[in-house]
């Protein structure tokens, strides 16, 4: 079976750090996706980790290890705009771009 | 940007109707995708595609088929739609995965 999971809610302050977890037990792994999606509106891509390591782009930075089979996303210098829900996502094979969708986390970012 | 588009926002069925959902992405993308969400389980992936008239079931596929006639467009068939069926349901499109999926606006579909 296939399972993600992602703390259900994150509340942090305006200027602060937060990491957003994700653990995976899948029965593929070719690497992990991380989307934000605002209210009422349509998922977003942020980040694709195939390796070990941290990726940083901007504010957003995603980090992996397959040997833990467990990710992290981390946002800097919170902003108001960030409030949001987060999806980290697991590519299961190696073909098709098939990927397996965690619950999500809702960020609160408050002034 | 990838612009997905789905042909309409909000949709009202009656349960044992026959429900077109359509798709169409404007990028040649190969990859297509179908998903449901609904609060507090994520994206559930229906079904995809990953080559014309190509098909493969996602976790979800029962009660559901698809069509890929062109490149370019994908179509969610909900058989006999039934109550259970009532979600948002998101097209999505990619051509590799590091560029990530671009997703359309969804089609809320409520099934009475």
């Amino acid at each position: 079976g296939q399972s993600l999971e992602q703390p259900s809610e994150v509340t942090a302050v305006e200027g602060a750090i937060v990491q957003i977890n994700c653990t995976y037990q899948t029965s593929g792994f070719y690497g992990l996706s991380w989307y934000q999606q605002h209210d009422g509106g349509a998922p977003t891509f942020l980040s694709y980790n195939a390796l070990d390591g941290l990726e940083e782009t901007g504010r957003f930075s995603s980090f992996l290890s397959r040997s833990d089979s467990y990710g992290y996303l981390l946002l800097q210098e919170l902003q108001m705009k960030d409030s949001a829900s987060y999806f980290c996502a697991v590519r299961v094979l190696n073909y098709g771009q098939n990927f397996v969708f965690g619950p999500g986390t809702r960020l609160s970012v408050l002034p | 940007d990838v612009k997905v588009t789905q042909s309409s926002r909000y949709l009202v069925k009656r349960t044992g109707e026959k429900v077109f959902l359509e798709c169409v992405q404007d990028m040649d993308h190969e990859n297509m995708f179908w998903y449901r969400q609904d609060p507090g389980l994520g994206l559930r992936l229906i079904y995809f595609s990953y080559d014309v008239k190509m098909k493969e079931k996602g976790d979800i596929p029962e009660g559901y088929s698809v069509s890929r006639e062109k490149k370019e467009r994908f179509s969610l068939i909900l058989e006999s739609a039934s109550t259970n069926q009532t979600s948002m349901y998101l097209c999505a499109s990619s051509f590799r995965s590091h560029h990530g999926q671009g997703f359309g606006s969804g089609t809320r579909l409520t099934v009475v």
